[in-house]
């Protein structure tokens, strides 16, 4: 099915460096969600965007919607080691009936922290 | 608010068996969907429900069903298991139609053999 191109794959930082991750489509997407993944656990929401250009921060982490709509990037800034884990972007495109409850995900961003 | 809740959180089947996973969504969410997670095919979306309602289905063959109950809570079922479908199985709920901010479950990790 149709993904989203998730970029770094995976990335391997020192405890206290910053982190830049983005998603991309060649579709407009409505929403744009940011989601870390734990492994053996489900998604935990990190971030939502709304609005094209739109920028947003949760505590050390920084997301914004692309004013193309058709991408989205998240910061985390001073990285400490409970930041480890798997990143995903989620995006949602508002197309009636075959768009309800469907959100499309990129294939996830695996982060290590060195301490 | 408790998140929503997902059991079993661990199931071993066979090759041709039925199983049934069940999800509890956050109190007064009444949009449940489901996905897939494996690591060859990362997430892929199965199907979504609203007011005991499937409003879309993804890509899945006919094995793979789902309803939901007044309550909002969600059953998928999945028949006639095959070696392939061994994956991670979440639910999220969103509050409410037309809002797209899902709250993920912590998954059942279903292992066909």
């Amino acid at each position: 099915g149709q993904q989203l191109n998730q970029s770094p794959q995976s990335m391997f930082i020192q405890e206290g460096e910053d982190v830049s991750m983005n998603c991309t489509s060649s579709s407009i997407f409505n929403t744009w969600l940011w989601y870390k993944q734990d492994p053996g656990e489900g998604p935990v929401l990190l971030i939502a965007l709304y609005k094209a250009g739109e920028l947003t921060s949760n505590g050390r982490l920084t997301a914004q919607f692309g004013t193309t709509r058709k991408d989205s990037f998240l910061n985390i800034s001073a990285s400490i080691p409970s930041d480890v884990g798997i990143y995903f972007c989620a995006g949602h495109r508002d197309a009636g009936g075959t768009s309800y409850g469907k959100l499309t995900f990129g294939q996830g961003t695996i982060l290590t922290v060195h301490p | 608010k408790a998140g929503v809740t997902q059991t079993p959180r661990y199931l071993i089947k066979t090759r041709g068996q039925q199983v049934t996973l069940s999800c509890s969504p956050i109190s007064g969410h009444r949009s449940v969907s489901w996905y897939q997670q494996t690591p060859g095919q990362g997430l892929q979306f199965l199907f979504e429900y609203f007011s005991e309602t499937q409003r879309n289905k993804g890509n899945f063959p006919g094995r793979f069903s789902g309803r939901q109950f007044s309550n909002s809570r969600s059953e998928m079922n999945v028949s006639t298991l095959e070696l392939g479908d061994s994956a991670l199985y979440l639910c999220a709920s969103s509050p409410r139609q037309g809002t797209q901010t899902q709250y993920f479950g912590p998954g059942t990790r279903l292992l066909v053999l």
